[in-house]
């Protein structure tokens, strides 16, 4: 079995500081990480993923998330925020091909102050 | 815009009614996974379907059900309505690489009353 714990639900931050949203899953077997970002009325949203290879993902909004086998923790970070970042973000894990459904955590809504 | 569109985007329906969910997945995509996100939760699987066949199915009663057709859109069907089912139902499309380039529609908004 498979699970994700998403430490914070509400994180407040100041436009430009930096953020760290927490992510520990648990699983059996080799997994694949991801994190997604849901605005308000909307779907999910790829935001990185890992598969293999580098632990450090990057998106092409500037987040970054390391994966740490040993700690089994997949944290969302950004050096310096924005307005528009202010979003519902959910970590998920996968056991892949075979085992290829989505288990969330329960989300961290990030809130933007300017 | 990931190409995978559902239908409609909101309803309201009646306890003890039933209702079909729609989804039409990325062109090249022959998996659909189905969600239920319920308000201040993350989604929860409901199941999968890999070429019209179901391919694995989370902690749901029978009452949900689905499709999947050889164009490879789906349907989610609910019968028996409950006060619970009301929730953001989200669909995904994947293709060979599975949950790596797995793309979701904007969701279903239903509202049982």
């Amino acid at each position: 079995a498979q699970s994700v714990t998403q430490l914070d639900s509400q994180v407040p931050v100041f436009e430009e500081a930096p953020v760290e949203l927490r992510c520990n899953y648990s699983s059996s077997v080799s997994v694949y990480l991801f994190w997604y970002v849901q605005y308000p009325n909307q779907g999910l949203q790829l935001l990185l993923k890992y598969l293999s290879g580098s632990t450090l993902v990057e998106s092409i909004n500037g987040f970054e998330a390391e994966f740490n086998k040993s700690q089994t923790s997949f944290h969302l970070r950004k050096p310096s925020v924005h307005i528009s970042d202010t979003a519902e973000y959910f970590c998920a894990v996968s056991g892949g091909f075979g085992n290829e459904k989505l288990t969330f955590g329960t989300g961290t809504r990030l809130t933007i102050i300017p | 815009e990931t190409g995978v569109t559902q239908s409609p985007t909101h309803l309201i329906k009646t306890r003890g009614q039933q209702v079909t969910l729609r989804c039409s997945s990325q062109s090249g995509h022959n998996t659909v996974s189905w969600y239920q996100q319920a308000l201040g939760q993350g989604p929860q699987f409901i199941f999968q379907y890999y070429r019209e066949e179901e391919n694995g199915r989370g902690n749901f009663p029978p009452r949900f059900s689905g499709l999947q057709f050889p164009n490879y859109s789906s349907e989610l069907n609910v019968n028996a309505l409950e006060l619970d089912d009301s929730a953001l139902y989200l669909c995904a499309s994947s293709g060979n690489r599975g949950p790596a380039e797995a793309f979701f529609g904007q969701g279903t908004r239903l509202t049982v009353v």
